[in-house]
């Protein structure tokens, strides 16, 4: 089955200590990006990479980090969590054209306390 | 920048038909897309607009104006399961790819 796979599901963790959430995806798709929701904000992206090893900023990346080192993989990495990076997080990946349009992953709650 | 409008909610009955604005002013324009998003789900693709005019898809449509930065999803035949948020995106043309940039989403609420 096509898929977006993050993980984990949900996540509490305290602040300053480290997380990556992983992501992966089976549809040999170029395009992969990273995504936090918030009440009133909308989806805002964090990073996203057009390739292996592209990667680049989206509108709101300041404490996080990314990685693209193979294809299928775009884990998001949080060096020192705060609470204000508590979020609901979506993982994307998609063809670089076409109309097709994202699939999602099915989201990783992050609460950091 | 880029800014996407659409209304933060909309009340319906079920069977009826709701229409859902959204506007756009942004630079190097490459698609419009709408999504679909219950509650702490994720998005699921619903249409795509890059060219003029109406996309129909069974009970779904979806219709943009390039001139005017403007599309709208149109909902026919309303079922309770369509109470979900619909995402307004457009897709931009940057030097280092494709970016999707969303609008704030709007709930639509069908009541029977």
């Amino acid at each position: 089955e096509a898929q977006v796979t993050q993980n984990p599901r949900y996540l509490i963790t305290v602040t300053g200590k480290k997380l990556t959430v992983t992501c992966s995806q089976n549809m040999n798709h170029e395009y992969m990006s990273w995504y936090r929701q918030d009440p009133g904000l909308g989806l805002r992206q964090i990073y996203y990479s057009m390739n292996v090893e592209v990667t680049d900023k989206g509108d709101v990346p300041e404490g996080y980090k990314v990685s693209r080192k193979e294809k299928r993989n775009f884990p998001l990495i949080l060096e020192s969590p705060s609470p204000n990076q508590t979020s609901l997080y979506f993982c994307a990946s998609s063809l670089s054209r076409g109309g097709g349009g994202y699939t999602f992953g099915s989201g990783t709650r992050l609460t950091v306390v | 920048g880029q800014n996407i409008d659409q209304p933060t909610e909309m009340t319906a009955t079920e069977g009826a038909i709701v229409q859902i604005n959204c506007t756009y002013q942004t630079s190097g324009f490459n698609g419009l897309f709408w999504y679909q998003q219950h509650a702490g789900e994720a998005p699921t693709f619903l249409s795509y607009n890059v060219l003029d005019g109406l996309e129909e898809k069974g009970r779904f449509s979806s219709f943009l104006s390039r001139s005017k930065g403007y599309s709208y999803l149109l909902l026919k035949e309303l079922q309770m399961k369509d109470s979900a948020s619909y995402l307004c995106a457009v897709r931009l043309l940057k030097a280092a790819g494709n970016k999707l940039t969303f609008g704030g989403g709007t709930r639509v609420l069908v009541k029977p």
